[in-house]
């Protein structure tokens, strides 16, 4: 395996229902995103894990929970979602976060799960 | 904040020339990132730049000029699969963290 890869590809999930996303990374990088991605929308940005810590959390609601547990997993779980959390998540990697060289925060993408909540 | 503008769609004829423009107001600027992405794949990096100037990789240059909050992709002898979205991004200076535009479909056609 090589890159960043993403478990499931596709999941439909009920509002009540609780499950998870996966992405792991063979890059030997030090941080971890997760983005979210809506059609016609531009990437946001979920949580950062830098050296397994998490830096950012930008304002997410609870109902999404990030789990990091060494530098080269990472997980969302997701539980009593609604409809509009349907969207592409993808997953990311980089050498580094918030630092110096530019080049550092290059970003290697997931192919991303696309999750429909009914 | 971060405002990143680039066209929703651009069509263009198998073997020309294509340019998307991104033009961005920032708080702080720390280097501007190209990616690239096809319907149901991952976006994958193509450039950046963090000086002012021209960039080229192959068929592929990216411009940046800081003072006018401006850059551009240029794609050159446009081939089917060139056919995808293509992201400007902006590493913000505060905290090193990428902040996305929309994305730009680009369709080739023959």
């Amino acid at each position: 395996e090589t890159g960043v890869t993403q478990t499931p590809r596709h999941l439909v999930m009920g509002m009540t229902n609780k499950k998870s996303l996966k992405c792991e990374q063979h890059l030997g990088h030090n941080a971890m995103y997760w983005y979210k991605q809506s059609a016609k929308k531009p990437l946001e940005l979920m949580f950062v894990y830098n050296f397994k810590e998490q830096t950012e959390n930008n304002s997410v609601p609870s109902r999404f929970s990030p789990e990091c547990p060494n530098s080269s997993h990472l997980f969302l779980h997701l539980h009593t979602l609604q409809p509009e959390d349907s969207a592409l998540y993808l997953c990311a990697s980089s050498q580094a976060a918030g630092t110096t060289p530019s080049g550092a925060n290059v970003l290697t993408f997931g192919a991303g799960s696309r999750l429909t909540v009914l | 904040g971060q405002n990143i503008d680039q066209p929703t769609e651009m069509t263009a004829t198998e073997g020309a020339i294509v340019q998307i423009n991104c033009t961005y107001q920032t708080s702080g600027f720390n280097g501007l990132f190209w990616y690239q992405q096809h319907a149901g794949e991952a976006p994958t990096f193509l450039s950046y730049n963090v000086l002012d100037g021209l960039e080229e990789k192959g068929r592929f240059s990216s411009f940046l000029s800081r003072s006018k909050g401006y850059s551009y992709l240029l794609l050159k002898e446009l081939q089917m699969k060139d056919s995808a979205s293509y992201l400007c991004a902006v590493l913000r200076a505060n905290d090193y963290k990428l902040s996305f535009g929309a994305g730009t479909t680009v369709t080739v056609r023959a």
